[in-house]
């Protein structure tokens, strides 16, 4: 098993152009989720997805949009890239959802965007 | 609302001593709590979790935990540290009776000198 995978591993964008991060489960869970990390913030959930077909707004959503492609699949989309979308980005899944407190989150490798 | 605080930015210990590293916790519900590792250039690695039972956790690589319901505490600790145990630590808190997501604290770093 390959657990969580996350494309790209590193990015440089200029502000103003888009990009899709891609992040793939192979562990057949239902729910996924995006964070972000920054220096001395932790990690803020942007977006989750609690099964297939559902989408949620998280913590700090601004600025950017998700898609639940598949039961697999959770990509994290910028339209516009702004330097404060600087940081690292980690895609995550867990088995049962939102709705089960017991739920273990696992987490991809993350990739780390510079907006110049 | 929920909400996490590690109070301490880094904790040093020289190898073989014991540490903690050190989690308080707000909710209007009941608790479950999670303790997360992340190496340099990682991803989030599960260490421990409270979901109910005894006070005292054990989790994965000789880790432990000890949830105090009156303090509202979630201290991660291990008897003997390693150098290889350096790294950075979350806490994080989810609300039971809220169907809330997780909310993860700032982070620990923990430094094992040899």
């Amino acid at each position: 098993n390959a657990g969580v995978t996350q494309t790209p591993k590193f990015q440089v964008l200029k502000t103003g152009q888009s990009m899709t991060l891609q992040c793939a489960q192979d562990m057949n869970h239902n729910s996924m989720y995006w964070y972000r990390q920054d220096p001395g913030m932790g990690l803020r959930l942007i977006y989750y997805s609690a099964s297939e077909g559902t989408t949620d707004k998280g913590e700090v959503p601004n600025g950017y949009n998700v898609s639940r492609l598949n039961k697999r699949e959770f990509s994290l989309r910028l339209e516009s890239a702004a330097p404060s979308q600087t940081s690292v980005y980690f895609c995550a899944s867990s088995p049962l959802g939102t709705l089960a407190g017991t739920d273990t989150q696992y987490f991809g490798p993350g990739t780390r965007l510079t907006v110049l | 609302a929920q909400s996490v605080a590690q109070p301490e930015d880094q904790v040093n210990v020289a190898e073989g001593n014991p540490l903690t590293v050190k989690c308080t916790y707000s909710v209007s519900g009941n608790p479950y709590l999670f303790w997360y590792v992340q190496y340099p250039n990682r991803g989030l690695q599960f260490l421990l979790k409270y979901i109910t039972g005894d006070n005292l956790v054990k989790g994965s690589y000789g880790f432990e935990a000890e949830f105090n319901k009156s303090q509202t505490s979630f201290h991660l600790k291990k008897p003997s540290a390693l150098v290889s145990d350096s790294a950075l630590y979350f806490c994080a808190v989810r609300d039971i009776d809220r169907y809330s997501t997780l909310t993860f604290g700032k982070g620990t770093m923990l430094l094992v000198s040899p």
